[in-house]
This record gives structure tokens, sequence and C-alpha cells, in this order.
């Protein structure tokens, strides 16, 4: 069936390092893949995004890596700051016209940056 | 800006009684989505719309039930509220069509159940 998972469930870098988060998903039909960002207290929200006819995509910051021959994705943070400390999930996206936008997502990982 | 509004931070209920969670989004999104979010287990998801007065269970529907009278306003309800359901609620909305899986979240209600 369907998962997607996150390597690890918590990360913990040093301010001003980069910071990588990956996920590893196993349905080969899916074609969207989101990242989301939830700080404490607060609901998840949208961070970036990439589609399967792509293999790289850079935000503000933030880079997305989609390697669908291994099924994962990593997002990858540059300059990490305190700002950053939150849980990260990745979300996996069947393909388009079905299942009206639901979205199966990771269990998330925690991610701590240290002063 | 999309705003997703969830009706209440926290409640405390007893064993047994009826609950309801209200969820308002003013983007006239078509879907809407009810997660339970616990430590360790992520977000699961428990019921979807993706149109006024249609549903479709998700992965844990069991206990609950919803309701979507308007476009912009998904309930879930707890018809007997069990210890087991103590957990943290998230709604969601997406535009819907294709392309439009991003999903809006509201701030989240923490319910105990005692």
């Amino acid at each position: 069936g369907e998962s997607v998972g996150l390597h690890l469930p918590t990360l913990s870098v040093q301010e001003g390092d980069n910071s990588i988060i990956n996920c590893a998903y196993s349905n080969s039909a899916s074609d969207y893949f989101i990242w989301y960002k939830q700080e404490s207290g607060k609901g998840p929200q949208f961070i970036i995004d990439i589609r399967s006819n792509m293999d790289k995509r850079q935000g503000q910051r933030v880079t997305v890596l989609l390697n669908k021959t291994v099924k994962h994705l990593s997002l990858q943070i540059a300059a990490t700051q305190p700002g950053d400390s939150a849980v990260y999930f990745c979300a996996e996206n069947p393909q388009i016209n079905t299942n009206a936008g639901k979205s199966t997502f990771g269990d998330g990982t925690t991610l701590t940056v240290k002063p | 800006d999309v705003k997703v509004t969830q009706s209440s931070r926290y409640l405390v209920k007893r064993t047994g009684e009826k609950v309801f969670l209200e969820c308002v989004q003013d983007m006239d999104h078509e879907n809407m989505f009810w997660y339970r979010q616990d430590p360790g287990l992520g977000l699961r998801l428990i019921y979807f719309s993706y149109d006024v007065k249609m549903k479709e269970k998700g992965d844990i529907p069991e206990g609950y039930s919803v309701s979507r009278e308007k476009k912009e306003r998904f309930s879930l309800i707890l018809e007997s509220a069990s210890t087991n359901q103590t957990s943290m609620y998230l709604c969601a909305s997406s535009p819907g069509g294709q392309g439009n899986n991003i999903q809006y979240f509201g701030a989240g209600t923490r319910l105990s159940v005692l």
C-alpha cells in the first residue's frame, strides 16, 4: 500500500549549517510531492512542491530534490536559522484527477537548530 | 491569504459526550479535510470532502462522522467521545482541480476526553 516515510524522526543542526531532511515514498505512480513545515502551536504550512517531471526545484533558501529511481525526495535548507526549528512533513500525491487532492503524509522530522 | 479557522483551540469533554469540531475556510476551496495528529504517528486522514454534501472516508474514520452543508464549513463529529480520541485535530482545505493539491491548515484543536 501507499506509505510515505522519513528516514529520521529528529535532526539537530548548528545555526548557519545546511540541513537535509529525507523522505522515502513507495507509490511509484505518485506524481506530485509537497513539503510542509509545522511550527509549534500551528498547523502545517506549505514550503515547496515538485512534480515528477522535475528532479530539482529551488525556493528561497530551500531546495527539493526528487529521485524517482529510488523513490526518494529530500528537503535542503541552506544556512539554517533558529526560525527553521519545526516539524517537516513530506506529502505524496496521486496522479492528477484522482482522489480529490488527497495527500499521504509522512510521519515528520523534527528539526532543532542549536544557536 | 487563505484562512482556515477552527472554532476552538482547546476542548475538554467527557467520555460519551457528542463533540462537534467546526472548521471554516474563506477561499472558496472545493476540498476539505480532517486529520488527527498524534506523537510518532504523523497526520492521519479521518474524512475528506470534495464538494458540498459529499464526503469520503479517510484512513481512520471509525468513531467519527462529518458534515458539509455549506462549501466553506466542514464539521467533524464524535458521536460518543472516548479517551482514545484525545488528540490534536487539524482541518485543511485545498482549491481542487488539476494540480491544486496544496493544503492549507487551521491551527488545530487539542481535544482531551476525560
